[in-house]
Order: C-alpha cells, then sequence, then structure tokens
C-alpha cells in the first residue's frame, strides 16, 4: 500500500504570505494526485487534480508541482477564507490520503 | 447540477449492520468509478471502498476488508455501502464521492455505541 506524509500537520502564516504544503509519497505514484481543502463541518472540495491542474472555480492563487515521491502544496498570497485543513490524496494505486494540514491566520 | 445525497447513518450498536445510501444525480452515474471515503471525529480522511462502472469490481481499504460491501444500482443512479459487524471505530461521517474526487456528498455520520 501506498502510504502519504504530509507536512506540516499545523500552519500559522499571515495574510499575504506565501504558503506551502508538502506531500511525499511511499513510492512513484506518477503525478497522480489531487490537493483537496475541507473547512468545518463541511466536505471536502478539490483544488488541484493530477498534480497541477486548477480545479473551475479555484482561485489561481492555489497551485500544485511535483513529480515521483514529492508533491507541494502552494498558495502564492494566504487570504482569510483560506483557513482550513488540506489534505493531499494518491490515485496510482486505491486511494490514500495524506493525513492534513491544518491552516490558520496569525 | 451534480448531486450526491447519502442517507442512511445514525446509531448502531456494536456488531450490529447498516447500510447507507448515496443518491446521484446530475451526471451518468454508470460513467464513473464511485467511492466511499470516512473521516472519524477530529480526524483524516480515510478511503474505504471503490467500484467499478458496472459493479463488476470493488475494491477495499484494509481496515473494512471482510465486512464492509459497496455495490451501485445505475438504473437507479444509487451507490450503496453494506457495512456489517461494525465496530466503535468504524464511527465516521461517511461520504460518496466519484473516484475523480471533484464531487463529494455532504456526508452522514454514523456511530458505533452501545
Amino acid at each position: 500500500d501506498i502510504q502519504m506524509t504530509q507536512s506540516p500537520s499545523f500552519l500559522s502564516a499571515s495574510v499575504g504570505d506565501r504558503v506551502t504544503i508538502n506531500c511525499k509519497a511511499s513510492q512513484n505514484i506518477n503525478k497522480y494526485l489531487n490537493w483537496y481543502q475541507q473547512k468545518l463541518g463541511e466536505a471536502p472540495k478539490r483544488l488541484i487534480y493530477n498534480t497541477n491542474s486548477l480545479q473551475t472555480g479555484i482561485p489561481s492563487r492555489f497551485s500544485g508541482s511535483g513529480s515521483g515521491t514529492d508533491y507541494t502544496l502552494t498558495i502564492s498570497s494566504l487570504q482569510p477564507e483560506d483557513v482550513a485543513t488540506y489534505f493531499c490524496q494518491q490515485y496510482n494505486s486505491w486511494l490514500t490520503f495524506g493525513s492534513g494540514t491544518k491552516l490558520e491566520i496569525k | 447540477e451534480v448531486q450526491l445525497v447519502e442517507s442512511g447513518g445514525g446509531l448502531v450498536q456494536p456488531g450490529r449492520s447498516m447500510k447507507l445510501s448515496c443518491a446521484a444525480s446530475g451526471f451518468t452515474f454508470s460513467d464513473y468509478y464511485m467511492a466511499w471515503v470516512r473521516q472519524a471525529p477530529k480526524k483524516g480522511l480515510e478511503w474505504v471502498a471503490s467500484i467499478s462502472y458496472e459493479g463488476s469490481s470493488t475494491y477495499y481499504g484494509d481496515s473494512v476488508k471482510g465486512r464492509f460491501t459497496i455495490s451501485r444500482d445505475n438504473a437507479k443512479s444509487t451507490l450503496y455501502l453494506q457495512m456489517n459487524s461494525l465496530r466503535s471505530e468504524d464511527t465516521a461521517t461517511y461520504y460518496c464521492a466519484r473516484r475523480t474526487g471533484d464531487y463529494w456528498g455532504q456526508g452522514v455520520m454514523v456511530t458505533v455505541s452501545s
């Protein structure tokens, strides 16, 4: 089974900051990676698919990159509405989620 | 508009069974693999099961293998999750989703407790 190690688990940043969240897979996942945002009490919302494709309707300050085993979600300029927990998910083999990154505004 | 609406959750005693349903609309249901994902209170997301277009292939996470059964009725555009031998650790919000991850239901809570 593929394991996804996500870091950091908690992140505090200021409005306007550039924020990065990382996921490392236990083996090559061939860019089959999604990123989700989950706000309190809501279902997860897909932000990025196939590593770097932006979901329709998602602000362009969100971007994804990576290959092989290492992947990154970047928020170029943090906004107050970005407070949420973020998860990565591989779909190269079955489905596995990262443990989540809780993002707050400093 | 794509919609996924789960139902069938609630409180159940350990060792008993429960069946969840997910009614899909706004897309051709049989064109998509579907999945169940769960989230224990204040925890992360855990994949539970996936099913192929016609239901001929099913896949399960290790924690539910042998106890849960995923199925679908394409004529009714409905996904199911039959959960047997429930344990306290199965307590979670259960989401149905397209396997692509682009659409999720609002989730249904299952509480396993005596």
